[in-house]
């Protein structure tokens, strides 16, 4: 059982460059989601989807842009990569109801010179 | 907006301990509080999940608690071991359709 798989695990970009991080899930979850980690502020929600065809902005979406046309797949798009999108990225996916669990993938690590 | 503290941000203790780590959280208009389990340069690993009508859940030695109306949780890790060591990272869920908000973690260092 995959559950949540995200590629690559590691990437150097350089300023300016864009990228698309990969997201899937094999649980059927409706819920899809983005998560930025950076040091000592814990993780942030950057865009959030609740099924195909429906996405949401989070706390720190502004850099960033997703789309969901199918049920497993989330990517996430950097427009034109900066310093300050080094980060840990990670996807998360759930049952779409308050309360379910959420699982999360191993990571991308992502450095932007 | 919901605000989720971990103290202490850092903790180290001599093996076979019994310890406790606290998360806070502002808003008490939460559905489930999560607590993860992160290793260096790994993804995040639940451990448990409680949700908003229930007081603790256990697996194994760990034992987590829930007081929503005062806006706390604690995992209670009993007689710690060097594999414990790792980032624990505490998340409130806070919307129908389960966004997350995070406390910034507690680094645990088991000494054997």
């Amino acid at each position: 059982n995959a559950g949540v798989t995200q590629t690559p695990k590691f990437q150097v970009l350089k300023t300016g460059q864009s990228m698309t991080l990969q997201c899937a899930q094999d649980m059927n979850h409706e819920y899809m989601s983005w998560y930025r980690q950076d040091p000592g502020m814990g993780l942030r929600l950057i865009h959030y989807s609740v099924g195909a065809g429906i996405t949401d902005q989070g706390e720190v979406p502004n850099g960033y842009n997703v789309s969901r046309s199918t049920t497993e797949d989330f990517p996430l798009r950097l427009l034109s990569a900066a310093p300050s999108q080094t980060s840990v990225y990670f996807c998360a996916s759930s049952y779409s109801y308050g309360g379910a669990e959420a699982f999360f993938g191993q990571g991308t690590r992502l450095t932007v010179v | 907006k919901q605000e989720v503290t971990q103290i202490p941000a850092a903790l180290s203790v001599p093996e076979g301990e019994n310890l406790v780590l606290n998360c806070s959280f502002t808003d008490s208009a939460i559905y489930n509080l999560q607590w993860f389990r992160q290793d260096p340069g790994k993804g995040l690993t639940s451990l448990l999940l409680i949700q908003s009508s229930q007081r603790e859940q256990t697996s194994g030695r760990l034992n987590a608690s829930l007081d929503k109306s005062s806006g706390r949780s604690t995992l209670y890790i009993a007689a710690s071991q060097p594999g414990d060591s790792a980032t624990y990272l505490c998340a409130v869920s806070i919307e129908y359709g389960n966004k997350l908000v995070f406390g910034a973690g507690t680094i645990l260092r088991v000494k054997s």
